[in-house]
């Protein structure tokens, strides 16, 4: 079966610090893959997918990046951390071509 | 974007009650799933239902894409239904869109 895994599940940065968040899928291969935002008490924002290696869309010009260095792994990246940035961030993924999303446990992200 | 409203944002109900959720769309979508998101946020799939009728124990969903809108029924509510019920929608393969959400207290 698929798993998809999430770290750190709480992650407490700075103001102008660096971040990364990774995101892995087991079980399955060439999937597409998602980042998602969620602010507090409010509905997911599709931040970036990508249906391949190195093959990312961005949905929301922001201070944030994504990459994919392996089939099954997604990162999500930032040189220098916003307040605005903080949210509680999500990994998805779905099978190829088939477009049911199944999400991962999600990071919680404060920018001090 | 598609538009994806939700209602009725709160819910309030005593264990064993009965609901219905419903999620309305502005354009003609793909796909459509519904999910729900417990207190720990993680994000639990329901339903992939872009159109007809499904069921699944105490839970169905219904989704009648030419008029757009999907309906979440949840039969003999359990206080661990409490959470956050969202609808998802897909068009133009990967642009999800999800609506605001429906949040439900169940009660003992």
């Amino acid at each position: 079966s698929q798993t998809i895994h999430q770290w750190p599940a709480t992650l407490v940065q700075p103001v102008g610090s660096p971040l990364s968040l990774e995101c892995t899928v087991e079980g399955t291969s060439n999937p597409n893959l998602y980042w998602y935002r969620q602010a507090a008490g409010r509905g997911l924002q599709l931040l970036f997918y990508s249906v391949g290696i190195g093959q990312i869309s961005s949905e929301v010009p922001q201070n944030l990046s994504a990459s994919r260095p392996q089939d099954r792994q997604f990162i999500l990246s930032s040189k220098k951390l916003l307040l605005s940035d903080s949210g509680f961030y999500l990994c998805a993924w779905a099978p190829d071509r088939i477009y049911e999303q199944y999400f991962g446990p999600g990071t919680r992200l404060t920018v001090t | 974007g598609i538009q994806v409203e939700q209602s009725p944002p709160d819910l309030i109900l005593q264990e064993g009650a009965n609901s219905t959720l419903r999620c309305n769309f502005s354009d003609s979508v793909n796909n459509l799933q519904w999910f729900h998101q417990n207190p720990w946020g993680q994000l639990i799939n329901l339903f992939y239902i872009p159109s007809g009728t499904k069921q699944n124990g105490r839970l169905s969903a219904t989704t009648v894409a030419t008029e757009r809108y999907s309906l979440l029924y949840i039969s003999s509510s359990q206080t661990t239904d409490s959470g956050v019920y969202f609808c998802a929608v897909e068009r133009n393969f990967n642009k999800f869109y999800f609506g605001s959400g429906t949040k439900l207290n169940v009660k003992p």
